[in-house]
């Protein structure tokens, strides 16, 4: 099984601070990895997908990067609607493995 | 609008068979590239994927399940059911259902989640 080491496991940051959130993978997984954010009660919600892409309706202050099998979620001035869990996703081989989540908050 | 709903029993007993049925709108798994999965989430703790189902009904299993997973579609109606067999209190979880893209794999609408407890 392909191993997504995420961190840190937790994070308080400023309003408009720069945030960034990486997860290592075990081995080569390509771009096949997501990011995804869950609020207290909700489903996850995507972020990024293919490493870099950003998905719909998603505000151009999340941004992804790869460099080699680490990767990077970038939130370039965190807001108020931004706390809650981050959690990276390995979609290159079964079976599909998740990140640990990093639980973001506003200091 | 793509939607996906989750309907389980609420609560059952070790050992019993969880029946899980994703109900969805706004996509069709007879659509070349479209899959659903399943992941599940104890309480206060993290992500687990469990199965996914391909338009092809080519399905993959999470192996540490071994082999109590069993995961299928009613194309007709846009549902796709999970069962696990034999459960027990680790099974006790809110699961999701996702609609799944084939670039990437990428599961970019969730459910709400069907929490199930299982308790003697």
């Amino acid at each position: 099984d392909i191993q997504m080491t995420q961190s840190p496991a937790s994070l308080s940051a400023s309003l408009e601070e720069i945030v960034t959130i990486t997860c290592q993978a075990s081995q080569d997984i390509g771009n096949w990895l997501a990011w995804y954010q869950q609020k207290p009660g909700k489903s996850p919600q995507l972020l990024i997908y293919g490493a870099t892409s950003l998905a719909d309706g998603v505000p151009s202050r999340f941004s992804g990067s790869r460099s080699g099998t680490q990767y990077s979620l970038k939130i370039s001035r965190l807001q108020v609607e931004d706390p809650g869990i981050y959690y990276c996703l390995q979609g290159y081989s079964a079976p599909l493995t998740f990140g640990s989540g990093t639980k973001l908050e506003i200091k | 609008q793509v939607t996906l709903k989750e309907s389980g029993p609420g609560i059952l007993q070790p050992s019993q068979t969880l029946s899980l049925t994703c109900t969805f709108s706004g996509f069709s798994l007879s659509t070349y590239g479209m899959g659903v999965g399943w992941i599940r989430q104890p309480s206060g703790k993290g992500l687990e994927w469990l199965a996914n189902i391909w338009w092809d009904d080519d399905k993959y299993y999470n192996p540490s399940l071994k082999n109590r997973l069993t995961i299928s579609k009613d194309t007709s109606n846009n549902q796709a059911f999970l069962k696990i067999t034999n459960v027990d209190t680790a099974d006790t979880a809110t699961y999701y259902c996702a609609r799944m893209g084939a670039t990437y794999y990428v599961m970019d609408a969730w459910g709400q989640g069907a929490s199930v407890t299982v308790s003697s």
